[in-house]
């Protein structure tokens, strides 16, 4: 729950290049963090979530770290592709709600 | 997915008119949200609801209402439309018990006038 900041609101990548998204939570009860990915004219969907006792979590060119004590997450996309073009969302839960960030929006280009 | 349905899709409304969202899930879930969508503000929360007699609001139910009819169903009303709620507005579900992440409706795009 409470605020969720998201950096940066907007990113543009070379295709093969990685793409950072940072954000910084403010409730301290807050344990469970997802990343969702919304494509044009399209639901959010979820790409990786992450609990707050654990450090790190890769799926594949995914990545999401956290830091608990400084309270701030990333999501971290490697070897991108035009495909991965679209906003990101961030969120923390605290098992009664969930708060987003802005969004980012990522462009890759071919 | 087909399993979190919204209605209507699309709706333009007056100013001043009522109007019901509608939420319904084949997922067996027990939570159930409403979030808006501007864009550069992200999703935000209007209302949440865990169970059929339990509801709560979010960081801005001013200016709705929802009603929880059954596990499967949740609706988002509002009383009396006006342009500053023109937005993509968002169902959500998930499980009690694990907390996983949500899933969520294909949207509806809400017009006022």
């Amino acid at each position: 729950g409470e605020n969720v900041e998201q950096h940066p609101s907007t990113l543009s990548v070379q295709e093969g290049d990685s793409a950072v998204i940072k954000c910084t939570y403010s409730d301290s009860a807050s344990n469970y963090f997802p990343w969702y990915k919304q494509e044009l004219g399209k639901r959010p969907q979820l790409i990786i979530d992450i609990r707050s006792n654990v450090g790190e979590k890769k799926d594949q060119r995914i990545a999401v770290t956290l830091n608990k004590t400084a309270k701030h997450f990333s999501l971290h996309i490697t070897e991108t592709q035009p495909e991965d073009s679209a906003v990101y969302f961030c969120a923390s839960s605290n098992n009664n709600d969930m708060r987003f960030g802005a969004g980012t929006r990522l462009t890759v280009k071919p | 997915d087909a399993d979190v349905t919204q209605t209507p899709r699309n709706r333009i409304t007056k100013t001043g008119k009522r109007i019901m969202l509608e939420c319904s899930q084949t997922k067996g879930h027990d939570r159930m949200y409403w979030y808006r969508q501007d864009p550069g503000l992200g999703l935000r929360l209007i209302y949440y609801s865990f169970d059929v007699k339990d509801i709560n609001k979010g960081e801005i139910s001013d200016g709705y209402s929802v009603s929880r009819q059954a596990q499967a169903k949740f609706s988002l009303s509002l009383e009396s439309a006006i342009p500053n709620q023109t937005a993509l507005y968002f169902c959500a579900t998930s499980d009690l018990h694990t907390n996983y992440g949500y899933t969520f409706g294909s949207g509806t795009r809400l017009t006022v006038v």
